[in-house]
């Protein structure tokens, strides 16, 4: 079963307006981790922002922010006031588990397929 | 602090040739990892080491071996290259136990098998 899906293979948004990237995920374990990341065309991964399980309010970083919605197991990305070095491949990702460095397997993250997001001036 | 960094950056290997992908960081993580990436996907997990001294099997691991050589540095080996190994591939540390834990990832090393 997919465990991390993002509905929308591309998306494009004018510049200076805010745009909403989809991420659904499929967990049973009550602890779990929410990412998003963003890969520009050179290709590297870069973090953007972090959700814990247990947070009691949505993550924000600068002009991103994640809508968390726990019910419906969703965590949407929000870029506000898109810009053109916004343009890039942006990954949804899940890790499961507690916090222990000794359970084994812990930090595996799972990773959507992505989206493409183009940004117009 | 030069983060997370991979060498080589491209390699193009022939079939059954073999070939190691090195990969360290200064960042004082304790867990590091190797993903693959393949045209229109997702990382995937190829091997995982969670402290010095252990590794284990992610999603993608046959194919692959993998060696934890010190705190700083993990390596990922291809014995026999295959065509179907052609991938960009990421290596990520973490420092496990603090809030979030966050990968960071290396540039990435884009390999192809012909």
């Amino acid at each position: 079963a997919q465990k991390i899906t993002q509905t929308q293979p591309g998306m494009f948004v004018q510049e200076k307006e805010a745009v909403t990237l989809d991420c659904t995920y499929d967990t049973s374990d009550p602890s779990y981790g929410l990412f998003w990341y963003k890969q520009p065309s050179s290709g590297e991964m870069i973090f953007l922002i972090y959700q814990g399980s247990y947070d009691q309010q949505n993550a924000t970083e600068g002009r991103y922010s994640l809508n968390f919605q726990k019910a419906r197991k969703s965590a949407n990305l929000v870029i506000s006031a898109s810009q053109l070095g916004d343009s890039a491949m942006y990954f949804c990702a899940m890790r499961e588990g507690n916090q222990n460095m000794f359970s084994g397997g812990y930090n595996k993250l799972i990773f959507g397929a992505g989206t493409r997001l183009a940004v117009h001036p | 602090n030069a983060g997370v960094t991979q060498t080589p950056k491209f390699q193009v290997l022939k079939t059954g040739q073999s070939m190691t992908l090195q990969c360290a960081q200064d960042m004082n993580h304790n867990s590091m990892y190797w993903y693959r990436q393949d045209p229109g996907m997702g990382l995937r997990l190829i091997y995982y080491s969670a402290s010095e001294g252990t590794t284990d099997k992610g999603e993608v691991p046959n194919g692959y071996n993998v060696s934890r050589l010190n705190k700083r540095e993990f390596s990922l080996r291809l014995e026999s290259a295959a065509p179907s190994q052609t991938s960009v591939y990421f290596c990520a540390s973490t420092l496990l136990g603090t809030g979030g834990d966050t990968q960071y990832f290396g540039p990435g090393t884009r390999l192809t098998v012909l």
